[in-house]
């Protein structure tokens, strides 16, 4: 069983849209989690991290559910800008951090 | 700050040759690099943790013989993919963490696209 598991998409949503992913892990040891983006064929950034409270940063807002052990990223009035893929990253122990294997955004005119 | 660089950013060679992939955090010391793998429509998966001064630690599968880390100072770690063959070809990303910025955050290099031939 895969440490951490997405949806791989693609999502096609329109500009302007609501769209949502979510990621579940299997370890409930996890202690960190974030939520990456990667556009072909470059490096994953950061695009924020999740805490169990939640936390918001401007369009984006991400989740964590420990009781049902998942993430998820809301992604508010989306841009063509925001076509990429979304990667889910969970740490286990300080040095070991599992990725997803991303979730396709197409946004769309 | 936080920048990580990578060299080669890619790199094309033939099969039973050998390839050395530089990671570089160019303004912060990083003690522990690691380096991941990833093949199209894949996840990054983790190859190996660089630590400083001591030998890498490899995931399960890793063939340590063959990927080759050196991490010689705080600012650079190699990967060395010896006699590397057809399916060994892949985009490489190392990542490194500013332990003074910030705990869990990894930079990430700008990776180096392997193809054997």
């Amino acid at each position: 069983r895969k440490e951490v598991e997405q949806d791989p998409g693609p999502f096609n949503v329109p500009e302007g849209a609501t769209v949502a992913f979510n990621c579940t892990y299997s370890n409930s040891a996890s202690q960190s989690f974030f939520w990456y983006r990667q556009d072909c064929r470059k490096e994953p950034k950061l695009l924020m991290s999740v805490y169990s409270s939640g936390n918001e940063d401007g369009r984006f807002t991400a989740q964590l559910n420990r009781a049902s052990q998942y993430i998820s990223l809301l992604i508010r009035d989306s841009k063509l800008s925001d076509s990429a893929t979304y990667l889910c990253v969970v740490i286990i122990n300080f040095n070991k951090f599992y990725f997803g294997s991303g979730t396709k955004l197409n946004v769309k005119p | 700050g936080a920048v990580v660089s990578q060299h080669p950013s890619w790199v094309i060679c033939k099969s039973g040759t050998s390839v050395k992939i530089e990671c570089r955090s160019l303004d912060f010391q990083a003690t522990t690099m690691f380096w991941y793998r990833q093949f199209p429509k894949q996840s990054l998966m983790l190859m190996a943790t660089s630590n400083e001064g001591s030998k890498a630690t490899y995931e399960q599968g890793v063939e340590k013989d063959k990927f080759l880390i050196n991490h010689a100072s705080l600012t650079l770690s190699t990967l060395t993919v010896t006699s590397a063959h057809p399916e060994d070809s892949s985009f490489y990303i190392c990542s490194a963490r500013d332990l003074e910025r910030d705990l869990y955050e990894q930079y990430f290099g700008p990776g180096t696209r392997l193809t054997v031939t």
